[in-house]
């Protein structure tokens, strides 16, 4: 496809279930970011990975959160035994190139955990 | 610490000229973004500042001024389409992005 793409937009858990969120960036890019938005917020940076290197993980909460880039093209978050206070939008972007580029963003999903 | 603040909300009228203002305080500076973001959607680039100076782009303009750390997106001729969230984000000395908690902007006939 021509943009970011996410799966699922809408997850809902019960707490202490392990979700998986996946990631599928834009065809080439290099870089590939994960944040963490709540509600009224802007989001907040969990990591980054450059191709399939996690070069920065020093966002992620807790952990049970865990991402993963295997073949330097999709990514999957992991929260394990969720919480409700991980209830939130989970942003996927990638950029072409390094950092200091524009990073477009995935439509997002919402995980809510009862 | 690092912050970034700008007006939780603003109001403008269908044709008019609203100025959106952010302030930062960041360890390093490597530019500033605006994304635009419409609600359950996600954000989407505007603008890029890493000169001082401002840069326009069609109805939007961004400004920067490092020495203030200071930034404002001015929006020009309103559309209705244009109500969403402006958000500011400041990539830090780490290369991160650093993000404001956006700005409602509410435009009315």
């Amino acid at each position: 496809g021509a943009g970011v793409s996410q799966s699922p937009r809408y997850k809902v858990a019960k707490r202490g279930q392990d979700v998986a969120l996946r990631c599928d960036p834009i065809s080439g890019h290099v870089s590939l970011f994960w944040y963490q938005q709540a509600l009224g917020q802007g989001p907040e940076f969990l990591t980054y990975f450059q191709n399939e290197a996690q070069l920065d993980k020093s966002g992620l909460p807790s952990d049970r959160f865990f991402a993963e880039r295997p073949e330097g093209s999709v990514s999957t978050l992991k929260i394990q035994r969720t919480q409700q206070e991980d209830s939130a939008v989970y942003l996927c972007a990638s950029s072409s190139r390094g950092q200091i580029n524009e990073q477009f963003f995935g439509p997002g999903t919402r995980l809510t955990v009862l | 610490g690092q912050n970034i603040d700008q007006p939780t909300e603003m109001t403008a009228t269908e044709g008019a000229i609203v100025q959106i203002n952010c302030t930062y305080q960041t360890s390093g500076f490597n530019g500033l973004f605006w994304y635009q973001q419409h609600a359950g959607e996600a954000p989407t680039f505007l603008s890029y500042n890493v000169l001082d100076g401002l840069e326009e782009k069609g109805r939007f303009s961004s400004f920067l001024s490092r020495s203030k750390g200071y930034s404002y997106l001015l929006l020009k001729e309103l559309q209705m389409k244009d109500s969403a969230s402006y958000l500011c984000a400041v990539m830090d000395s780490n290369y991160q992005l650093i993000w404001g908690a956006g700005t409602k902007l509410i435009i009315k006939p």
